[in-house]
């Protein structure tokens, strides 16, 4: 069965600051990879995904994301970050046609000025 | 276009006693999925629907826990009696058959 391991639950940078969200997941065959964000009390908003091709992916507000198939990493990276962004981000994957995403525990970005 | 709609947002009750949880999915996605968020992990599926029908409610207790989604549009989930453990965010999520899934602002219970 698919998992995924977010290992950091709690990652503190300064604003401005680069910052990398660490995602693994653990199913050999092919999948879809996602990065939802989550502010405070609301529900989860897609940020990227990777579907097929370029293994690199961006969002609308600066983030990026490498596909990694040989180490199964789909990391998530803001070379620049503001207060705003902190949130708490989910890493998931889907098993390619199931539509069943199994997400990880989660990441808090704590963005202090 | 309308985002998924989810009702009511917070919600607290008493163990034992039952609830009702209601999500309108976006206008056109016949997948709809039900997850339960704890605090500090991730979602956990419970339930998906296609259309009318159950894909998969292989997590959902179903001893306590129902759902249903009449005529393929919305659906409710309904927890009964609820337990203390039971206190989550509960998201409603929809999607198209091959676009990604979209959420709504969840509905937080607490149960005490």
């Amino acid at each position: 069965a698919q998992s995924v391991t977010q290992l950091d639950s709690q990652v503190p940078v300064f604003e401005e600051a680069p910052v990398e969200l660490r995602c693994n997941y653990s199913s050999s065959v092919s999948v879809y990879l996602f990065w939802y964000v989550q502010y405070p009390n609301q529900g989860l908003q897609l940020l990227l995904k990777y579907l097929s091709g370029s293994t690199l992916v961006e969002s609308i507000n600066g983030f990026e994301a490498e596909f990694n198939k040989s180490q199964t990493s789909f990391h998530l990276r803001k070379p620049s970050v503001h207060i705003s962004d902190t949130a708490e981000y989910f890493c998931a994957a889907e098993n390619t046609g199931f539509q069943k995403l199994v997400f990880g525990t989660g990441t808090r970005l704590l963005v202090s000025p | 276009e309308a985002g998924v709609a989810q009702s009511p947002r917070y919600k607290i009750i008493e163990k034992r006693q039952s609830v009702a949880f209601w999500c309108n999915p976006i206008s056109g996605h016949a997948t709809l999925y039900w997850y339960q968020q704890i605090l500090g992990q991730g979602p956990k599926l419970l339930i998906q629907f296609q259309n009318n029908g159950v894909v998969d409610d292989s997590q959902l207790p179903k001893d306590r826990f129902s759902a249903e989604r009449l005529k393929g549009v919305d659906s409710t989930l309904k927890i009964q009696p609820a337990k203390l453990e039971d206190s989550a965010v509960y998201l409603c999520a929809s999607s198209s058959r091959t676009d990604t899934q979209y959420f709504g602002p969840g509905t937080r219970l607490t149960v005490l």
